[in-house]
């Protein structure tokens, strides 16, 4: 089975600051991979597809790329509404595994 | 409107059975995959299985086959997830999830809006 993993953990950054998640794949999933984003008591909400097409509506400051093993979720300048935890997943080969996911709040 | 609308939230006690349920509307049922995907209180997401209710072909997460059930009924557009004894550690939101593309394993663009299952003596 594919492990993803993600960096940091958790982060805290002041509004307007660029922010990098990273998520790491332990076997090659080409760009067959998908960030989510889920508040607080909400459901998970699908932010970008195969690895860097962002999902319909999705703000643009939210961007992706990487290929292979390693990928990267950036927010160009961290808004209040972005306060969430984002999880990176592999849909390349079941077990469509999720990462542990990042938590990112407001300093 | 592509909607997954799921059973309510459950309070069970342990060892007993359980089968809860994601209606789907707004597309063709039989033409998507679904998901089942767990998430403890406080914890990650974590993916259990999925089926594709046009053949029943179903696939489950290492760490889920033997532990839970997922099925399909096409004739009511709803797939089910069950578990025969349900354990205290089987607490959590249960989401079901479509692919964005039919027919392919694909990112989840529609969710479910969860079912809390809370198993306790």
């Amino acid at each position: 089975d594919i492990q993803m993993t993600q960096s940091p953990s958790s982060l805290s950054a002041s509004v307007g600051d660029r922010v990098t998640i990273t998520c790491r794949a332990s076997q090659a999933i080409s760009n067959y991979l998908a960030w989510y984003q889920q508040k607080p008591g909400k459901v998970p909400k699908l932010l970008i597809y195969a690895a860097s097409t962002l999902q319909s509506g999705v703000p643009s400051r939210f961007s992706g790329s990487g290929s292979g093993t390693d990928f990267t979720l950036t927010i160009s300048s961290l808004q209040p509404e972005d306060v969430a935890t984002y999880y990176c997943q592999n849909y390349n080969s079941a077990p469509f595994t999720f990462g542990p996911g990042t938590k990112v709040d407001i300093k | 409107e592509v909607q997954l609308v799921q059973s309510g939230a459950e309070v069970k006690k342990p060892g007993e059975s359980l089968k809860i349920s994601c209606k789907a509307s707004g597309y063709s049922f039989t033409n998507y995959w679904i998901a089942w995907v767990r998430q403890m209180p406080g914890k990650g997401l974590e993916w259990l299985g999925i089926i594709y209710p046009g053949d029943a072909d179903t696939r489950y997460s290492p760490s889920f086959q033997g532990q839970v059930t997922i099925s399909a009924d096409k004739s009511i557009n709803t797939a089910y997830l069950q578990w025969r004894s349900l354990r205290a550690s089987d607490t959590a939101m249960y989401y079901c999830a479509r692919p964005r593309l039919s027919g392919a394993f694909h990112a989840f663009d529609v969710w479910g809006q969860g079912t809390m299952v809370t198993v306790s003596s």
